[in-house]
Order: C-alpha cells, then sequence, then structure tokens
C-alpha cells in the first residue's frame, strides 16, 4: 500500500528555535493535512491545504505556524518559534480526490526543551 | 460546538466480540470515521459510514444512526494483535469546495486479554 513518510522521525529542539517537519504526500494525492497528538491526548486538526492554499486551520494553527508545497512534491509544516507546549507527535495525513481514506504518515516526535 | 464522546477504556477476551460506542455533538456533518492506532504509531484508517446502517468489512464493522448522533465499531474474532486504540472521528461540513476535517474523540483504549 503506498505510504505518506514523514522526516525526521524525532526531532529535538530550544524553546524559542524555528523547526521544519516534512512530509512527502502519496503521489497523485491533491489534499494534505497536519494534524498533532500531545502524549495521552486526542489527535488534533491544525490545518489542510489543497490546491497550493490552506483549505481550512483550526484555533491551533496560529502566526507561529505556516505550511507550504515548496517544490510540488515535499509539503512542511514551519513552527516559527518553539514553546515547551509545541512538544507532540505531529502527523501529515493526504487524501486521493473523491477518496474518503485519509492517509497518516508515521509522524514526527518533536521536543521541546 | 464539538464533542466526541467514546469510551476510555475496555478489555475483552481473546476470540470475543467487542463494541465500541461513541456519540456525538457537531455543529456539522460530512461522515464518520474509525481509526486504529497502535501506542506510538499513526491511526490507519478502519471504516467509514455516512448514510444510517451498518458496513461490514472482515471481522470489523462500523453503524451509524445520524438522527441519534451514534456510532459503534464491532470487533469479531477479537484477536491479541486488535489491542490498540480505536478513534471515532468525525469530518465536519468544510467551507466552500472543502469537505471537511477530521474532528477525533479522545480514544478507546482497547486490551485484549487470553
Amino acid at each position: 500500500e503506498p505510504e505518506v513518510t514523514q522526516t525526521p522521525s524525532h526531532q529535538v529542539t530550544q524553546m524559542g528555535q524555528e523547526v521544519i517537519l516534512r512530509c512527502v504526500p502519496i503521489s497523485n494525492h491533491l489534499y494534505f493535512y497536519w494534524y498533532r497528538q500531545i502524549l495521552g491526548q486526542k489527535v488534533e486538526f491544525l490545518v489542510s491545504f489543497y490546491n497550493n492554499e490552506i483549505s481550512e486551520k483550526s484555533e491551533i494553527f496560529d502566526d507561529q505556524f505556516s505550511v507550504e508545497r515548496p517544490d510540488g512534491s515535499n509539503f512542511t509544516l514551519k513552527i516559527r518559534s518553539t514553546k515547551l507546549e509545541d512538544s507532540a507527535m505531529y502527523f501529515c495525513a493526504t487524501r486521493d480526490s473523491g477518496r474518503e481514506k485519509l492517509f497518516f504518515g508515521s509522524g514526527t516526535q518533536l521536543s521541546v526543551l | 460546538g464539538q464533542n466526541i464522546d467514546q469510551p476510555t477504556e475496555m478489555t475483552a477476551t481473546e476470540g470475543a466480540i467487542v463494541q465500541i460506542n461513541c456519540t456525538y455533538q457537531t455543529s456539522g456533518f460530512n461522515g464518520l470515521f474509525w481509526y486504529q492506532q497502535h501506542a506510538g504509531e499513526a491511526p490507519t484508517f478502519l471504516s467509514y459510514n455516512v448514510l444510517d446502517g451498518l458496513e461490514e468489512k472482515g471481522r470489523f464493522s462500523s453503524f451509524l444512526s445520524r438522527s441519534k448522533g451514534y456510532s459503534y465499531l464491532l470487533l469479531k474474532e477479537l484477536q491479541m494483535k486488535d489491542s490498540a486504540s480505536y478513534l471515532c472521528a468525525v469530518r465536519d461540513k468544510g467551507n466552500g469546495g472543502s469537505q471537511g476535517n477530521l474532528i477525533f474523540g479522545k480514544g478507546t483504549k482497547l486490551s485484549v486479554k487470553p
């Protein structure tokens, strides 16, 4: 089965630093999402992206967050100035047009110290 | 507001049947999903319901009643590898051309014992 690939699998950073999380969507998928899951808590929607622009974003996705598709293949999530409470597992997910199934990547575990 | 409720934990015996319930109150509804998540791993898709009724897929079945805001996931012939968290998620109504985004419940941790 095709896979969504995320790198790195683990990222440790100092508070206030910028991080970029990378995702390679499944080829020909057009809808991209970022979700996060704080340890022991539920999976939370951050942002959806389609046709090179943000479709929707949650209250969590504030000005410190941004997404882009810089080269037509990678889909990135940038956190400009990380906070302790940004520590979480970040999942990229993608979906094909007209399909319901959302494919999740294996996640990036972000630890902010 | 968005509220999705499911039991926190359940325990069942290998070979048995277990039903995991989910109730929801959301501002819009565009489908209900069940995902399986093993500890430290990504959620994997199990089922999708958008119309009332039962969807069966092998050992797994999912039921939806939109009027009651209720769904359940039924797992038959339980195996040890079914020990995982089961996430109920509702897709809300999107804006414009968007189909909406998944709002997840907190998940039900299922432990299957020999």
